[in-house]
């Protein structure tokens, strides 16, 4: 089965920790994003990568790290300095972004709730 | 900058009755347009998308939508709604670039029995 996998699901936190959410695809999609979403705003872009071992800011990457070794991983880290980070996240990819017409495959997201 | 406008947060229509769920968009150039569904918890799943071919855009689960150039919009409907179609639903455009999509805030569709 093709397709992107986000873990875990479900995460808690303490105030004060980093912690990391994982996203794998194995669509052979060179492109990665990760989104965050909170009630009634839609869907924010925190960073993206065309490339391994390349990434940008997005529109919101403060508080947040990713890297991007491998073609079929992209993981998030959101760091202590994020100031309010309970919020539902979402990694997506896509085909290389040469088209503006390329749709993004999304997982089925991490809900990260800070204690 | 590329923006979408959704124009309500949320619909409420009867079961078997028609949906329409309002989108106008704001781009410097010609746009890449696209509709999004997502229950609840669950990641985002492509109903349908407009790329400069045919104006009138065919999707999953009987939705369509028009793009209208000269309205700047792109309202999704559907002849009939089922139970099945409560749900978030988002409109989105492509930035032109490699840096994604942007999104509306949503439209959440209420079915009615």
């Amino acid at each position: 089965d093709g397709g992107i996998t986000q873990s875990p699901k479900y995460l808690f936190r303490k105030e004060g920790q980093n912690v990391t959410l994982s996203c794998e695809q194995n669509l052979n999609h060179d492109a990665m994003y990760w989104y965050r979403q909170d009630p009634g705003q839609g869907l924010r872009l925190i960073y993206y990568s065309q490339i391994v071992n390349d990434f940008q800011k997005g529109d919101i990457a403060e508080g947040y790290s990713v890297s991007r070794e491998k073609k079929e991983s992209f993981p998030l880290t959101v760091t202590s300095a994020q100031k309010n980070p309970t919020a539902f996240y979402l990694c997506a990819s896509s085909l290389p972004t040469s088209g503006s017409d390329n749709e993004q495959f999304f997982g089925p997201g991490t809900r990260l709730t800070v204690l | 900058a590329q923006s979408v406008t959704q124009l309500d947060s949320h619909v409420s229509v009867s079961e078997g009755t028609p949906v329409l769920l309002r989108c106008n968009y704001s781009s410097s150039y010609s746009p890449s347009l696209f509709w999004y569904v997502q229950h609840p918890n669950k990641g985002l799943q492509l109903l349908l998308k407009y790329t400069s071919a045919a104006t009138l855009v065919k999707g999953i689960n009987g939705f369509e939508a028009e793009f209208k150039k000269s309205e700047t919009s792109f309202h999704l409907t559907k002849p009939s709604a089922h139970m099945s179609d409560a749900a978030e639903y988002f409109c989105v455009v492509n930035r032109g670039g490699a840096d994604g999509l942007t999104f509306g805030k949503g439209t959440h569709l209420i079915i009615q029995p």
